[in-house]
């Protein structure tokens, strides 16, 4: 069965740099898009972040534009997010989703990782 | 990039349906059918319900239903059950080629 589990998350200060990964199984990880998705706590959904299948097309929201970075591994089924020049306000539980094939839609999601940014 | 707009919340008495619309403009919702829907329990990762507006994945129940009209797509659950109460979002592509989600609603079981 298709499971993704995130690691990565933390306590962090205001300016610092962390990087998340995303473990992918039970799926063939390269072939399909992927997805960054982000919830601050008490607060709804943030979409952060896309990356096709090979890497070569990746967007952004406009809060991560310029700071944050996604990037995938498929030799080693695992999707990445850099983040660097960490704001408060980025303090979230950060999902990683699998896209459902050329659907848009997101399909299978990780249980997710805390991202606490605070001095 | 602004939030869809969805209500905050909406309740209904077991067996009655509800409505939730997820309102976006003619670069995200009216422009594309590439609006979906997701149920989050407290605590859990979101679950995909509704996709491409209207399509329901293997194993989610017919009791979810999903259309658009215009710039305004909609989520109707009929025969609300205890368990559906739960915080429901819409999410829609943009032709900035990003993605945009609502704001969530509350669904309460009454």
């Amino acid at each position: 069965q298709v499971q993704l589990v995130e690691s990565g998350g933390g306590v962090v200060q205001p300016g610092r740099s962390l990087r998340l990964s995303c473990a992918a199984s039970g799926f063939a990880f390269s072939r399909y898009e992927m997805h960054w998705v982000r919830q601050a706590p008490g607060k709804g959904l943030e979409w952060v972040a896309f990356i096709s299948f090979d890497g070569s097309r990746t967007y952004y929201a406009d809060s991560g534009k310029g700071r944050f970075t996604v990037s995938r591994d498929n030799s080693k089924n695992t999707l990445y997010l850099q983040m660097t020049y960490l704001r408060p306000e980025d303090t979230a539980v950060y999902f990683c989703a699998k896209d459902l094939s050329d659907k848009y839609s997101l399909d299978y999601w990780g249980q997710g990782t805390l991202v606490t940014v605070s001095s | 990039q602004s939030a869809l707009t969805q209500p905050a919340s909406v309740s209904g008495s077991p067996g009655q349906s509800i409505t939730i619309s997820c309102t976006g403009t003619s670069s995200d919702v009216g422009g594309y059918n590439y609006v979906s829907w997701y149920q989050q329990h407290p605590g859990k990762a979101p679950k995909l319900i509704i996709y491409e507006v209207n399509n329901r994945p293997s194993g989610v129940s017919n009791r979810f239903s999903g259309s658009k009209s215009g710039n305004t797509a909609s989520l109707i659950v009929s025969g609300l059950q205890a368990e559906d109460e739960a915080d429901y979002y819409c999410i829609s592509f943009t032709s900035s080629t990003t993605w945009v989600f609502g704001g969530g609603t509350k669904v309460t079981v009454l």
